[in-house]
Parts: structure tokens; C-alpha cells; sequence
């Protein structure tokens, strides 16, 4: 069955940094681009960034961008996100999501999601 | 960037009735590129319709989505108990990817 586990989610302070993961199980990371996604209490689902299947190309919301790092670890089937300089509207439900598209393609479109892992960023 | 609307917020429906959902967007969508999600409380997200029309496998046919341009529409013919939940738009067409605000499906 294919799965997808956030975990890794909390509380922080502003200023402060947290890192997420995601367990894929099911099939290879490395044949598919991976999301996060985030959906903010109360809001509407946010984009936030994208690393290739083939890895070597990346993408991030202008929103995070700078602070926040997408990465993986194909041994563990495993994607990350460093998260640094939080603020609090990253609050948020954090989603990792599978591309539905294959090998190096980019579909931007997404057929598997995981349950989400909550970010709450308060003093 | 384009902002997607989605009306109504709330759509009280009872089982068996049709749902119409309206997805809009702030300017054309490049090539279709449109996509619908049903959210549960603590459930994943699941992809019900990309390229406005195409349902995603093991999606029902109940669910079907329409529309180009600047409105969408996802139509569930039949509700059944499991359809109450969110439903969010997506269109991939240009950058940055953007999702509707969601209509919520509840029962009446």
C-alpha cells in the first residue's frame, strides 16, 4: 500500500527552527518529485516547495523561501524539511504530497498525501 | 499569481441529493490544468479530478469535474454519506500553484 507519514511537527518559538519528515512506503522517492504542502488553521491549502525525483531540482513558495530547505534521504525512502527563522503564520498543517508525475517530470499535481503534522509557532 | 474562489463556503445537502461546486479563477487557467481534493477531518487529502475532467483512479464516477478558462466545476451526482467533507481546487497551470479557499459539503 503506498503511504506517505509526516512526523516531526510541534511548537516553537518565533526565531526558532523545527525539521519535518516524511516516510514513504510503498515506492521510491527517487522516481517521483516530492511536496510539502501546509494549510494554515482555518485556511485554504498553501504550496510551499518541491524537490525533483531525479533531485537535483528544487523549488519553494517565495513565502519560505531562504528559510526553509527541502531534502531527502533515498536510503531511509525519506523526505525533509528544515524549517529556520519560523514566524507564526507558518503555523500550519504540514502535508507531504506525491507528484503524480513519474521519472524527472514535474506534474505539479498530487495523488498521494499523507495525514499532515501540525507547526505552531507561538511565544 | 492566480487566485481561485470557490463559492459557496458551505453547501448543505442531504444524502442522495447533487452537489454543484463552483471553482473560479482570477484569470485563464493554462491548458486545464485544474485539479479537485476531498478533505476529511484527520484523513489525508485525496485527488478526485485533475485536467478539470479526469478522475483519478478509484475515484467513482459520481464525481465528475467540468469547465476551462476561468470556471470550474466539480458535480457529485449522488451524494453518499462519505462525500460530506472539503473540497479544494487547484490550478497548476502557472506559477506559483495556487488552491481555492474549499467548500465544505455538510450534511443538512
Amino acid at each position: 500500500e503506498l503511504q506517505l507519514l509526516e512526523s516531526g511537527g510541534g511548537m516553537v518559538q518565533p526565531g526558532g527552527s523545527l525539521k519535518l519528515s516524511c516516510a514513504a512506503s510503498g515506492f521510491s522517492i527517487s522516481n517521483y518529485a516530492m511536496n510539502w504542502v501546509r494549510q494554515a488553521p482555518g485556511k485554504g491549502l498553501e504550496w510551499v516547495s518541491v524537490r525533483s525525483g531525479s533531485g537535483e531540482t528544487t523549488y519553494y513558495a517565495d513565502s519560505v523561501k531562504g528559510r526553509f530547505t527541502i531534502s531527502r534521504d533515498t536510503s531511509k525512502n525519506t523526505l525533509f524539511l528544515q524549517m529556520n527563522s519560523l514566524r507564526p503564520d507558518d503555523t500550519a498543517v504540514y502535508y507531504c504530497a506525491k507528484d503524480s508525475g513519474g521519472g524527472y517530470s514535474i506534474y505539479w499535481y498530487f495523488d498521494l498525501w499523507g495525514r499532515g503534522t501540525l507547526v505552531t509557532v507561538s511565544s | 499569481e492566480i487566485l481561485l474562489t470557490q463559492s459557496p463556503g458551505t453547501l448543505s445537502l442531504s444524502p442522495g441529493e447533487r452537489a454543484t461546486l463552483s471553482c473560479r479563477a482570477s484569470q485563464s487557467v493554462s491548458g486545464t490544468y485544474l485539479a479537485w481534493y476531498q478533505q476529511t477531518p484527520g484523513q489525508a487529502p485525496r485527488l478526485l479530478i485533475y485536467g478539470a475532467s479526469s478522475r483519478a483512479t478509484g475515484i467513482p464516477d459520481r464525481f465528475s469535474g467540468s469547465g476551462s478558462g476561468t470556471d470550474f466545476t466539480l458535480t457529485i451526482s449522488r451524494l453518499e454519506p462519505e462525500d460530506f467533507a472539503v473540497y479544494s481546487c487547484q490550478q497548476y497551470g502557472s506559477s506559483p500553484l495556487t488552491f481555492g479557499g474549499g467548500t465544505k459539503v455538510e450534511i443538512k
